[in-house]
């Protein structure tokens, strides 16, 4: 079984911060990994993903995350949050989506 | 584009009552997945279709639930005898053909399902 862990729960951040959420998951094999990001009234959405090749990835709206094979993590990162990024984030292993628990994230003005 | 349409966006009915709730698809997408996100927590896989077959139900949580896709296209989500704990949000997701691992699933905006 495959099972996905985010580290925090509530992130809050001041404009122009660092922002970097941790992620977990736990299987042996070949995985599929993916950010989505659900803003306040908004349905999911895809960040990025990763299937395989670099492990860096580029997504949209200058979020990347680094997939480290060995420590079993794929950690989303943003130089300078918005307050527009005031958003629920959720880590995801594919096939059947397996969703970690996800990290509210506030971005104060 | 049209997106991924759940309806109803709010059901709220009693103890014991039978529900469904629907999810239209992004056209041509041959894939689709129904997820319950209970609050505090990330979406909970359910059921997965290929076409008109259940690839994978392995989610759901008891014979209560059934979920059907007669021409591989809208899919129903039935939950029979409702309990205070189907209480959710029940989302769908759907996928373009072309390797289901390699497609990201767009989302629907879910239903909001609660039970008295």
């Amino acid at each position: 079984a495959q099972s996905v862990s985010q580290h925090n729960h509530h992130v809050i951040l001041s404009e122009a911060a660092s922002l970097e959420l941790g992620c977990n998951y736990s299987y042996g094999g070949t995985v599929n990994l993916f950010w989505y990001v659900q803003y306040p009234g908004q349905h999911l959405q895809l960040l990025l993903k990763y299937f395989s090749g670099d492990p860096l990835v580029k997504g949209i709206k200058g979020f990347e995350a680094e997939f480290i094979k060995s420590k079993f993590s794929f950690n989303l990162r943003k130089p300078s949050v918005q307050w527009s990024d005031t958003a629920e984030y959720f880590c995801a292993v594919f096939l059947k989506l397996s969703f970690g628990a996800g990290t509210t994230v506030t971005v104060r003005a | 584009g049209a997106g991924v349409s759940q309806t109803p966006s709010n059901k709220v009915t009693e103890k014991g009552k039978y529900v469904e709730l629907r999810c239209d698809p992004i056209s041509g997408h041959t894939a689709l997945y129904w997820y319950r996100q209970s609050l505090g927590q990330g979406p909970e896989f359910l059921i997965y279709f290929q076409g008109t077959g259940a690839a994978d139900d392995s989610g759901l949580p008891n014979d209560r639930f059934f979920a059907v896709r007669p021409e591989g296209s809208v899919s129903t989500l039935k939950i029979q005898r409702t309990e205070r704990g189907d209480s959710a949000v029940y989302l769908c997701a759907s996928s373009p053909p072309g390797g289901e691992s390699n497609q990201p699933q767009h989302f629907g905006d879910g239903t909001r399902l609660s039970i008295l």
